[in-house]
């Protein structure tokens, strides 16, 4: 199976300020059809998982211009320009290109 | 509206069985990949099985497969998961998911314990 790693795992970050988090695949994640299955997502606290960012740097419907996603080959990263209160939550890298998709271990954002 | 409503979950003893579904709104239900993903009390979601559009290829994950059958009927909207042989570390939230996870629902709990 395709192992996800995040870094970092928590991260404290003040209201306005940049955050970064990166994560890395075990393997490649280009699919035979050209493209990469590579997703950001949010899961808030008590709710549903919510899909920010998929193909790696294409952000869903309805979420801020703040989020932007980054990457090739097995290293991606996603950026929040600057984070909201409402930012706080686990937010988990996945890949879709081999089966089973696997996801990362979380990267928990607070705010300091 | 894009809509994924779950229902079937419970409490069940170690071997048991449950029958999740999965019913879907707003989008041409036939025409997009299904995925049910659990997530276990604390821990990060874990893709279960998927199913193509016409229900002619899934795929499991290893630790469910030969007890977890996953279907779709297209007319009714709908995907299910046959969840048989239950055992303790299959206690999680089931969430539908369309292709891609773009949408997800809001889970149904599935509780395995004596």
């Amino acid at each position: 199976d395709v192992v996800m790693t995040q870094s970092p795992l928590s991260l404290p970050v003040t209201v306005g300020q940049p955050a970064s988090i990166s994560c890395r695949s075990s393997q490649g994640l280009v699919h035979s059809d050209g493209n990469t299955y590579f997703n950001w997502l949010q899961q808030r606290p008590g709710q549903s998982p919510r899909r920010l960012i998929y193909k790696v740097s294409n952000r869903d419907s309805g979420v801020p211009d703040r989020f932007s996603g980054s990457g090739s080959g097995t290293d991606f990263t996603l950026k929040i320009s600057r984070v909201e209160a409402e930012d706080v939550g686990v937010y988990y890298c996945m890949q879709g290109t081999h089966w089973p998709h696997t996801f990362g271990q979380g990267t928990k954002l607070e705010i300091k | 509206e894009v809509q994924l409503v779950e229902s079937g979950g419970g409490l069940v003893q170690p071997g048991g069985s449950l029958r999740l579904s999965c019913a879907a709104s707003g989008f041409t239900f036939s025409n997009y990949w299904m995925s049910w993903v659990r997530q276990a009390p604390g821990k990060g979601p874990e893709c279960v099985a998927n199913i193509k559009e016409d229900g002619s290829q899934t795929y499991y994950v290893d630790s469910v497969k030969g007890r977890f059958i996953i279907s779709r009927d297209n007319a009714k909207n709908s995907l299910y998961l046959q969840m048989n042989s239950l055992r303790a570390e299959d206690t999680a939230l089931y969430y539908c998911g369309r292709a891609g996870l773009g949408v997800w629902g809001q889970g149904t709990t599935v509780t395995v314990s004596s």
